[in-house]
């Protein structure tokens, strides 16, 4: 069964640093997104991306995060500085349609620690 | 109001019992309907749809209610391998992200 792939799978990263999390979504899909889940909280969205864009985001995707899709596998979230709370669980998920939960799948995460 | 509420739990049960976790939404352009299951330090993983009729999925029921806002998912016959926490996800009528409840802890045991 295919599935989202998503490397690494834990970063640690001083404050102030930037950070690249990868993922690689399921080949024949046309959304991709980002969520998080900060250690005993709520998966939390942050951003769709679709046809090479971002088709929505939340409070939390401010100037510090920035998504690119490469070439035609890859999907990277980068923070550019780093805060501690930005500690978390990324996870990055893919879907082939836009509005239906049902279609969208998750990848293993990365656990990123700042410190 | 939070967008969507569960109780936290933890429901601590016997193998073989009955359970069930409730989950109300507060905006009613809510659209679509969702349990997924979260293993500890896992992604979500999609366990059921929600459908106004209500359906099941072998030992799992879910029903919704969209005049009181309210989710449920019943577990019949719970197994050692049900251990884990059930998240109560929606997804509002023309957006494109999923709204994560917070969670209820499941542990079931001999």
């Amino acid at each position: 069964e295919p599935e989202v792939t998503q490397t690494p799978s834990h970063q640690v990263t001083q404050m102030g640093q930037e950070v690249i999390l990868r993922c690689v979504p399921i080949s024949n899909h046309l959304y991709f997104y980002w969520y998080r889940q900060i250690l005993g909280q709520k998966v939390e969205f942050l951003v769709s991306f679709y046809n090479n864009e971002i088709s929505e985001k939340s409070e939390i995707f401010d100037d510090q995060f920035s998504v690119e899709r490469p070439d035609g596998s890859n999907f990277t979230l980068k923070i550019r500085s780093t805060k501690l709370e930005d500690s978390a669980m990324y996870f990055c998920a893919s879907g082939t349609t836009g509005t239906s939960g049902k279609t969208r799948y998750f990848g293993p995460g990365t656990r990123l620690t700042v410190t | 109001r939070k967008e969507v509420e569960q109780d936290p739990g933890p429901f601590n049960v016997p193998e073989g019992a009955t359970v069930a976790f409730n989950c109300t939404y507060s905006n009613s352009a809510s659209q679509s309907f969702f349990w997924y299951r979260q293993d500890c330090r896992k992604e979500p993983k999609l366990l059921m749809s929600v459908y106004s009729s209500g359906n099941e999925d072998g030992r799992f029921t879910a029903q919704l209610n969209r005049a009181s806002q309210y989710i449920s998912l019943l577990i019949r016959d719970s197994k050692l391998s049900d251990s884990a926490t059930y998240l109560c996800v929606v997804n509002l009528s023309g957006y494109n992200k999923l709204i994560f409840g917070a969670g209820t802890r499941l542990a079931v045991h001999p």
